[in-house]
């Protein structure tokens, strides 16, 4: 069964430094997003990515944020700067398929990053 | 944003009995519902949707009931089993195609006892 792949599994950083969270969204997906999850909180939305571009970002998705696909098939979250309030669970997911009908799927997810920021 | 509320944090149902998750949302505009199950350490995956124009869609063991005028769904799981012991999420979208982004409750954490 095709799966969206999430590296690394667990990512621990210093205040202020640079992360560089990493997804592979299932091949024939044409959307892909970030969501997190803060401990003991909902999964939020982050960013969407289509056709090379952000369609829709969040409020949390500020400039300290941004999200690259860098050759087709993976999938970035570059976090600036990283604050303790990053800690968190990042997923990674993608949808879109086309079927047979041309209709999208549901998304899929990663098994998740989780970030630790000290 | 408290667009879509899960007010059970936790529910615990006996092996074989029926188990009903409930979701509640404000936004009259979501197009489609999800149901996510999330173990510990992994990503969600997804369970079961229902379209806004529809009021049951029944996969298996789960179905999911969408009262419109309530603005309220529901995951029905039966007979549940040991194995669907796990943190559901509701989530809304709004759009066509099930690509735009999803809104989710805070979960609600399921235990089925043997």
């Amino acid at each position: 069964e095709p799966e969206v792949t999430q590296t690394p599994s667990h990512q621990v950083t210093q205040m202020g430094q640079e992360v560089i969270l990493h997804c592979v969204p299932i091949s024939n997906h044409l959307y892909f997003y970030w969501y997190r999850q803060i401990l003991g909180q909902k999964v939020e939305f982050l960013v969407s990515f289509y056709n090379n571009e952000i369609s829709e970002k969040s409020e949390i998705f500020d400039d300290q944020f941004s999200v690259e696909r860098p050759d087709g098939s993976n999938f970035t979250l570059k976090i600036r700067s990283t604050k303790l309030e990053d800690s968190a669970m990042y997923f990674c997911a993608s949808t879109g398929g086309l079927t047979g009908a041309g209709l999208g799927t549901e998304a899929f997810f990663g098994q998740g990053t989780r970030l630790t920021v000290v | 944003d408290q667009q879509v509320k899960q007010n059970s944090p936790s529910l615990s149902v006996q092996e074989g009995r029926i188990s009903i998750l409930n979701c509640d949302y404000t936004n009259s505009m979501f197009d489609y519902f999800l149901w996510y199950k999330k173990y510990p350490a992994e990503g969600p995956t997804f369970l079961i949707s229902i379209s806004s124009i529809k009021d049951k869609n029944e996969d298996g063991r789960f179905t999911v009931f969408l009262n419109k005028s309530a603005k309220h769904l529901s995951l029905h799981i039966v007979p549940s089993q040991p194995g669907d012991s796990a943190v559901y999420f509701c989530a809304a979208q709004r759009g066509s195609g099930n690509t735009g982004k999803l809104i989710f409750g805070q979960g609600t954490t399921l235990q089925v006892k043997p």
